[in-house]
């Protein structure tokens, strides 16, 4: 079993539309949790961190749940620019460091 | 304002080959790590150091090495060149006390072993 799973889709929506992606970790050490961005044939970027208090950055609303070991990323408003792969992320600290974990990806387009 | 830099964005060797891709950060971070990514596998980690001077093995670190000798540079080397190396190369740096805060990322090199 991956210690970070996610659907790996594609989603297909349309402009306007909300839409949600799930991430379930099977490392209860697990400390850090982000949601990372990366469009074709570049870098990952950091789209935000997760909490477990939630948080929210403009269109974009971030879920932790640590007792069911899940992490949720929710789209509102959907744009075509919004069209990439969401990689959700895990990290634990270790001696001089920390741990991090990707998942393999989930794909979105985004149709005018 | 130059992040994370990583050359050669392109390479092509044959098999048996080795060379050495170069990653600079210019952060003063103290974490840095190398990444492969193939289609359907995410980002899978090779070695990743914490500081100057230590380097440890990640999930698939068999054909490469690595060194730390100073903060700034993280290179990999491919021992000798395999098919089975033919990938997408992210090198990563993160701050220790901003772990929080995740990772910045190269552009990546594109190897591609004929």
């Amino acid at each position: 079993r991956k210690e970070v799973e996610q659907d790996p889709g594609p989603f297909n929506v349309p402009e306007g539309a909300t839409v949600a992606f799930n991430c379930t970790y099977s490392n209860s050490a697990s400390q850090s949790f982000f949601w990372y961005r990366q469009d074709c044939r570049k870098e990952p970027k950091l789209l935000m961190s997760v909490y477990s208090s939630g948080n929210e950055d403009g269109r974009f609303t971030a879920q932790l749940n640590r007792a069911s070991q899940y992490i949720s990323l929710l789209i509102r408003d959907s744009k075509l620019s919004d069209s990439a792969t969401y990689l959700c992320v895990v990290s634990r600290y270790l001696t001089g460091g920390f741990k991090t974990i990707f998942g393999a990806g989930t794909r979105l387009f985004v149709k005018a | 304002n130059a992040g994370v830099t990583q050359t050669p964005k392109f390479q092509v060797l044959k098999t048996g080959q080795s060379m050495t891709l170069q990653c600079a950060q210019d952060m003063n971070h103290e974490y840095m790590s190398w990444y492969r990514q193939d289609p359907g596998m995410g980002l899978r980690l090779i070695h990743y150091s914490v500081g100057a001077g230590i380097t440890d093995q990640g999930e698939v670190p068999n054909g490469y090495n690595v060194s730390r000798s100073t903060t700034e540079d993280f290179p990999l080397r491919l021992l000798s060149a395999a098919p089975s190396q033919t990938s997408v190369y992210f090198c990563a740096s993160g701050s220790k006390s901003e772990g929080r805060r995740g990772y910045t990322f190269g552009s990546g090199t594109r190897l591609t072993v004929v």
